[in-house]
């Protein structure tokens, strides 16, 4: 049972566009959620992250949104430049709790 | 940099081996989590260690064990070994242990068995 879900693997987008990369959860119980990087050969990185009393957060060149209604967060990235070019995982947890719930990742390829 | 190692990067051993892999935090890091990560799978979060105590548990097996020791580095022991554990290993530390302060990742083990 996939309890936070990133139905697609992957997302090609032209360098300067925006990259919307999607997310859906399935525990209601999740308050908090964290968007990490991750380059081939290395570890993910904590990218941004959104707590359930907000529906925006932005970070320089990311935007999270997260619709509580829905369960849906995405990942806002303008402009998109080719460094991007990564896996992006989304995160969820509870408060209180400390461990993470990861989706699957979406590989983000940006093209010059 | 994270700042968290793991050591070694690669590991090929064959079924029914053992296994340890080692992580070292960040430096003031208290907290240590461990995750897996199989093909085409997201990270699947294991286990964690909380200034020396087991914290939660996540998927598991019983043939997996870890322990974190004074120095706060710890270990993942994998025993009996099968095909189906080949995946990137992850190693992650916090300051607190909450899930409000982000987890730092290693660059990973890569374990593969024949």
């Amino acid at each position: 049972d996939q309890q936070v879900k990133q139905n697609s693997p992957s997302l090609s987008v032209q360098e300067g566009r925006i990259s919307i990369l999607n997310c859906d959860y399935t525990n209601s119980m999740f308050d908090y959620f964290l968007w990490y990087k991750k380059y081939p050969a290395e570890g993910p990185t904590f990218l941004i992250s959104i707590s359930s009393i907000k529906d925006k957060n932005e970070d320089g060149r990311f935007t999270v949104f997260l619709n509580k209604s829905a369960k849906h967060l995405s990942l806002h990235i303008v402009p998109s430049q080719p460094g991007d070019s990564a896996v992006y995982f989304c995160a969820a947890t509870n408060s209180g709790y400390s461990t993470l719930t990861f989706g699957k990742g979406t590989m983000l390829l940006v093209s010059p | 940099d994270s700042g968290v190692t793991q050591t070694p990067k690669h590991l090929i051993t064959a079924t029914g081996q053992r296994v340890t892999l080692r992580c070292s935090p960040r430096s003031g890091d208290l907290s240590v989590y461990w995750y897996q990560q199989s093909l085409d799978q997201g990270l699947q979060f294991l286990i964690q260690y909380y200034n020396g105590e087991e914290r939660a548990k996540g998927n598991i097996l019983e043939r997996f064990s870890a322990q974190q020791f004074p120095d706060l580095h710890s270990e993942l022991n994998l025993s009996s070994l099968e095909l189906g554990d080949s995946a990137l290993y992850f190693c992650a530390s916090s300051d607190t242990g909450l899930e409000m302060n982000e987890q730092f990742f290693g660059p990973g083990t890569r374990l593969t068995v024949l």
